[in-house]
């Protein structure tokens, strides 16, 4: 069953530290992986995407990495800021099935000053 | 562009009635999807749309829920009759060129 697993469930920093969140996923075949905040009371925003021949990928102070061998990705946030309080989706995409995304349930963030 | 649109931004309906929710979609985008995200399940993709044809509606998760895309700028969710268990926020997305944009969604509330 394609399966995309996140953790943790929820992270609690001080602003101005580094976090690393965690996404193992069992979609196969895979297509590629993207990465996605979701502020409270709005719609998911894409950070990354990455395919199968990507290791990493950065956007400002995200950056994502990729092994599409251990089927394994992670999401590092570098010096925290209050507005990276939300939720980060990964979301697996695979190019057959009915499915076209499979979401993790994410990770809730909190930086606290 | 004004992105996915979607309304109304909050409903709150008595357990029985209909719910009709309403998504935008952005210009040229091919492809619509229905999602719906609870605290326990996380994003669940109800159905989804490709040139105004459903593709895969198994994710509906029962007759008292329905899609229609009557042209490629606008799609309803319906839910008739409603009921508690339905409550959560939904989600409409528009897919162009593998760009998945998200619409900012309805809550919804059955009481």
């Amino acid at each position: 069953k394609n399966q995309v697993e996140q953790s943790p469930q929820s992270l609690i920093i001080l602003e101005g530290k580094n976090c690393t969140l965690q996404c193992n996923y069992t979609v196969s075949p895979f297509s590629n992986l993207r990465w996605y905040k979701q502020d409270t009371g709005r719609g998911p925003v894409s950070l990354t995407i990455m395919t199968f021949s990507e290791n990493t990928k950065s956007n400002g102070r995200y950056t994502a990495t990729l092994d599409a061998d251990t089927k394994q990705s992670s999401l590092h946030i570098t010096a925290s800021q209050l507005s990276d309080s939300a939720s980060y989706i990964c979301v697996v995409s695979s190019p057959s099935g009915n499915t076209p995304l499979v979401f993790g349930k994410g990770t809730r963030l909190s930086v606290i000053a | 562009d004004a992105g996915v649109i979607q309304s109304p931004r909050h409903e709150v309906t008595e357990m029985g009635q209909e719910v009709t929710l309403r998504c935008k979609p952005i210009s040229g985008h091919d492809y619509l999807f229905w999602y719906r995200q609870t605290m326990m399940r996380g994003l669940e993709l109800l159905i989804y749309f490709n040139n105004n044809v459903p593709i895969d509606d198994s994710g509906m998760p029962e007759d008292r829920f329905s899609a229609k895309m009557p042209n490629a700028s606008f799609s309803t969710l319906k839910i008739q009759p409603s009921e508690p268990r339905d409550s959560a926020v939904y989600f409409c997305a528009s897919r162009g060129s593998s760009v998945y944009t998200f619409g900012s969604g309805t809550r919804l509330t059955v009481v």
